[in-house]
């Protein structure tokens, strides 16, 4: 069935720094696939979404590439702040219209 | 601007004791959801809703029930609460139509089963 692994934990960087995290999915359609931001004592919210038709995106200083050949997508940022402190999720629409979702990435910046 | 609302914020209960949980959209949302998330394993989904009337299953049903009465409302029941079911819920909503697949996301409920 459709599944989506996000391997990283916990991410640390100091600010300034690139950041770069990696999902890989299993679907037998077309992915449609995302990238949800959950800041302290909030729920979630959507930050990008990327489909086979673009196959990248951007939003607030963040990019998201696809690679169907490798079947993973990435969330990238050249520069990080203390405020991109968060866990970033990635998730994949499913074959019911459904949202999968990696385990999540915490997002730690020293300042 | 999309509004997700939940209630209780906060939740102690006892084992074996009812727990329901709220959630309040009002979005004009089809789609309804609820989540627990817990550290290692992010977001799991409990039930779901395509509308007034409707509830399925998620990947974790078990030990939990979920009621659609309106558009508007969708709750999560514990009738039997455990100290497993300790957590946070988060209650989402969504339109799967027209492609859009975004799910707006309520501020969650941190529940406690001593």
């Amino acid at each position: 069935g459709d599944s989506v692994i996000q391997m990283q934990g916990q991410v640390t960087l100091s600010e300034n720094d690139f950041l770069f995290i990696n999902c890989t999915y299993s679907t037998t359609g077309y992915p449609t696939l995302f990238w949800y931001v959950q800041y302290s004592g909030e729920g979630p919210q959507l930050l990008l979404q990327v489909t086979t038709a673009n196959n990248k995106g951007s939003s607030r200083g963040f990019e998201a590439t696809y690679d169907k050949g490798t079947t993973s997508f990435h969330l990238q940022k050249t520069s990080v702040q203390e405020i991109d402190s968060a866990v970033y999720y990635c998730a994949m629409k499913d074959s019911n219209y459904q949202l999968i979702w990696g385990s999540g990435t915490k997002l730690i910046i020293k300042p | 601007e999309a509004a997700v609302t939940q209630s209780p914020r906060n939740k102690v209960a006892v084992t074996g004791g009812k727990v329901t949980l709220s959630c309040n959209q009002t979005n004009n949302h089809n789609n309804m959801y609820w989540y627990r998330q817990d550290t290692g394993h992010g977001l799991r989904l409990i039930h779901y809703s395509y509308g007034a009337g409707s509830t399925e299953k998620g990947d974790i049903p078990d030990g939990y029930k979920a009621s659609r009465p309106s558009q508007e409302n969708f709750s999560l029941i514990l009738e039997l609460a455990t100290p497993s079911q300790t957590s946070v819920y988060f209650c989402a909503s969504g339109d799967g139509g027209l492609g859009l697949y975004e799910q707006y996301f309520g501020p969650g409920t941190r529940l406690t089963v001593l």
